[in-house]
């Protein structure tokens, strides 16, 4: 069975600083991962993924994403952190291109000015 | 505003009662999926359609829940003799082609009184 671990409930960051959330993920065969960004009462809002190639994806809002097979991994991280980054953050897996995704908890990041 | 609309946003109902809701796909995605997401957890599956065909449904699915899309386009999602723990957000996602990134609607969040 497919499952994916944050194992952070909340990372807090300065605003300016470099900030990662971690994910980690167990399936059978080649993973698709994808992050999702949550603002409050709102649904999910697709950042980046993962499918094939390059392990370094880059996507929306300046968020990148490294693939690491050996550690299981697909980290999040960006340079530079916005309070406006503040938010609930998923990390996805799925196995094949058309099964549902398979959610962590979520990560709640706090950027302080 | 990622295309995928949900209708309605906000659902009070009391125990016992029936509960629909809607969900709008942008409109050349052919897969549709449902999700549930209870407080302080990420969105779990709960069913998934390709054009009109209901491919997958979970063991969350309890059979006081239907889904249809009866012409590949919209989808309703009904729950019968709500209870309680039936409270929760209600998310629609949909998508297109080989490992297609899921766009998610703002949700329906239920409340059962």
């Amino acid at each position: 069975a497919q499952s994916v671990a944050q194992p952070e409930d909340q990372v807090n960051v300065a605003e300016g600083n470099p900030l990662t959330v971690k994910c980690t993920y167990s399936v059978s065969g080649n993973p698709y991962l994808f992050w999702y960004v949550q603002y409050p009462n709102r649904g999910l809002q697709f950042l980046l993924k993962y499918i094939t190639g390059d392990n370094l994806v880059k996507g929306s809002y300046g968020f990148e994403a490294e693939f690491n097979k050996s550690q299981t991994s697909f980290h999040l991280k960006k340079p530079s952190a916005l309070v406006s980054d503040s938010a609930l953050y998923f990390c996805a897996v799925r196995v094949t291109g058309n099964t549902p995704l398979v959610f962590g908890k979520g990560t709640r990041l706090s950027v302080i000015a | 505003d990622t295309g995928v609309s949900q209708d309605p946003r906000h659902k009070i109902t009391k125990r016992g009662q029936n509960v629909t809701f809607r969900c709008d796909p942008i409109s050349e995605h052919n897969r549709l999926y449902w999700y549930r997401q209870t407080l302080g957890q990420g969105p779990e599956f709960l069913t998934y359609f390709q054009n009109e065909a209901q491919l997958e449904k979970s063991r969350l699915l309890s059979d006081r829940f239907s889904a249809e899309r009866p012409k590949g386009s919209f989808s309703t999602l009904e729950i019968q003799r709500t209870e309680q723990g039936d409270s929760a957000m209600y998310l629609c996602a949909t998508g297109t082609g080989r490992a297609d990134t899921q766009y998610f609607g703002p949700g329906t969040r239920l409340t059962v009184l």
